[in-house]
């Protein structure tokens, strides 16, 4: 697509309760990001994945949180056990070299 | 540890003014990319510019310009004669190497609030 394509992008759901948010890179994007816009906590950057090497997960904040990306393309981010805290903007962003990144509209979780 | 300040955190400016968001980084590595972009309502993270750390030269494109001082470690963004569409979210930020790629590490923001 023209864009990074992400869904939904509004989530409520109850604490406790599993959550998965997806991201459509721009085709031909090797590389793609997943960053947490956090109240006070500004953008923190969560996971990473480069073609199909094996993911850089040091962002990703708790064991409920996973990420994969199938194909090369689609990536879902998936949060087991919502908790309050985990409510925030999660924004995916893909890029075809180091240092250009283009970032889609985000999804905002909401935990109740 | 990288590190990126945006020490205002809201600013408000009459249609027309000229309005300097700073931004301040911290780094050790040698080679880096200092970036803005830009959030507006919509929420989704516009870029606007990237710099590379061995290029100081200041830079103009239309009503914005970019004052990059690695001496200061300071990369402060002008927005001359604003605009209400310039009401937004500007985020500094500056690349992390990490195994040979990168991660963006982000300032909290700088809100511009342009009233007409």
């Amino acid at each position: 697509g023209a864009g990074v394509s992400q869904s939904p992008s509004n989530k409520v759901t109850e604490k406790g309760k599993d959550v998965e948010l997806r991201c459509d890179p721009i085709s031909g994007h090797t590389a793609l990001y997943w960053y947490r816009q956090s109240l006070g906590q500004g953008l923190e950057f969560l996971i990473y994945f480069q073609g199909n090497s094996a993911p850089d997960k040091s962002g990703l904040p708790s064991d409920r949180f996973s990420a994969e990306r199938t194909g090369g393309s689609v990536s879902t981010l998936t949060i087991q056990r919502t908790q309050q805290e985990d409510s925030a903007v999660y924004l995916c962003a893909s890029s075809s070299s180091d240092y250009g990144y283009t970032f889609g509209s985000g999804t905002r979780l909401t935990v109740v | 540890a990288q590190k990126v300040t945006q020490a205002q955190t809201e600013i408000s400016v009459v249609e027309k003014e000229d309005v300097t968001l700073d931004c301040v980084y911290e780094t050790r590595d040698t080679t880096y990319y200092l970036f803005w972009y830009k959030q507006p309502p919509s929420g989704e993270l516009v870029f606007l510019i990237r710099r590379n750390s061995f290029d100081e030269q200041n830079e103009i494109s239309g009503r914005y310009s970019w004052n990059f001082q690695k001496s200061t470690s300071s990369f402060n963004f002008t927005i001359t004669a604003s605009q209400v569409v310039d009401s937004a979210v500007y985020f500094c930020a500056l690349s992390e190497a990490r195994r040979g790629y990168s991660t963006l590490t982000f300032g909290k923001g700088t809100m511009l609030l342009v009233s007409p």
